[in-house]
């Protein structure tokens, strides 16, 4: 079964310093998203992402964050000076494009940012 | 924007009971209801899912329920298995865009 792939797993990085996460989604999925989930509390969704545009931002995506296709299969998110309360789940997801039974909406393992 | 609360936050049965996780929402154009189950490091998983055309969905021990007039949906899970134990999430949705989760229920099933 196709999966959306996440790496790294775990980053640990210091308050301030830039951390890239990256994600490759299901290859002709064409809608992408980033979601964090802070310890404890609820999935929030972060950006959405199609025909290498952000279509649609969270309040939480500052300019401290952004993100980019670089090429044909990766899909990453930037954050450009980490803070303490960045540290939290962030889950990459990936759709097809219509509207399929479940709109086809695949979430990866997810990276665990810790800041320090 | 839509704003979708679920409870309870903690669920414990026994094996072989059943367990039902309640949600509402709160936008009239909601349209699709997804169901994830989360294991402990990894990411949701759907489950099963309902859109707003539907008033209940089955899936062998799992079935959802809808009640657009009420704003509320739920999951239950019939005849539970220890294996069933994990974070269960509900969403909703308009046009498959961004999701609105819920805020987990941590479901624990006691053999």
């Amino acid at each position: 079964e196709p999966e959306v792939t996440q790496t790294p797993s775990h980053q640990v990085t210091q308050m301030g310093q830039e951390v890239i996460l990256r994600c490759v989604p299901i290859s002709n999925h064409l809608y992408f998203y980033w979601y964090r989930q802070i310890l404890g509390q609820k999935v929030e969704f972060l950006v959405s992402f199609y025909n290498n545009e952000i279509s649609e931002k969270s309040e939480i995506f500052d300019d401290q964050f952004s993100v980019e296709r670089p090429d044909g299969s990766n899909f990453t998110l930037k954050i450009r000076s980490t803070k303490l309360e960045d540290s939290a789940m962030y889950f990459c997801a990936s759709r097809t494009p219509g509207q399929g039974s479940n709109y086809g909406y695949t979430f990866g393992s997810g990276t665990r940012l810790t800041v320090v | 924007g839509e704003n979708v609360e679920q409870h309870p936050s903690t669920l414990s049965v026994q094996e072989g009971d059943s367990a039902v996780i309640k949600c509402t929402y709160s936008d009239s154009a909601s349209n699709y209801f997804p169901w994830y189950k989360q294991e402990l490091g990894k990411g949701p998983q759907l489950i099963i899912d309902i859109r707003s055309n539907v008033g209940e969905k089955k899936d062998q021990r799992i079935a959802v329920t809808l009640n657009k007039t009420a704003k509320h949906f739920s999951l239950h899970i019939t005849e539970t298995q220890p294996e069933d134990s994990a974070v269960y999430f509900c969403a909703a949705t308009s046009l498959g865009n961004q999701f609105y989760f819920g805020t987990g229920t941590s479901l624990t099933v006691i053999p």
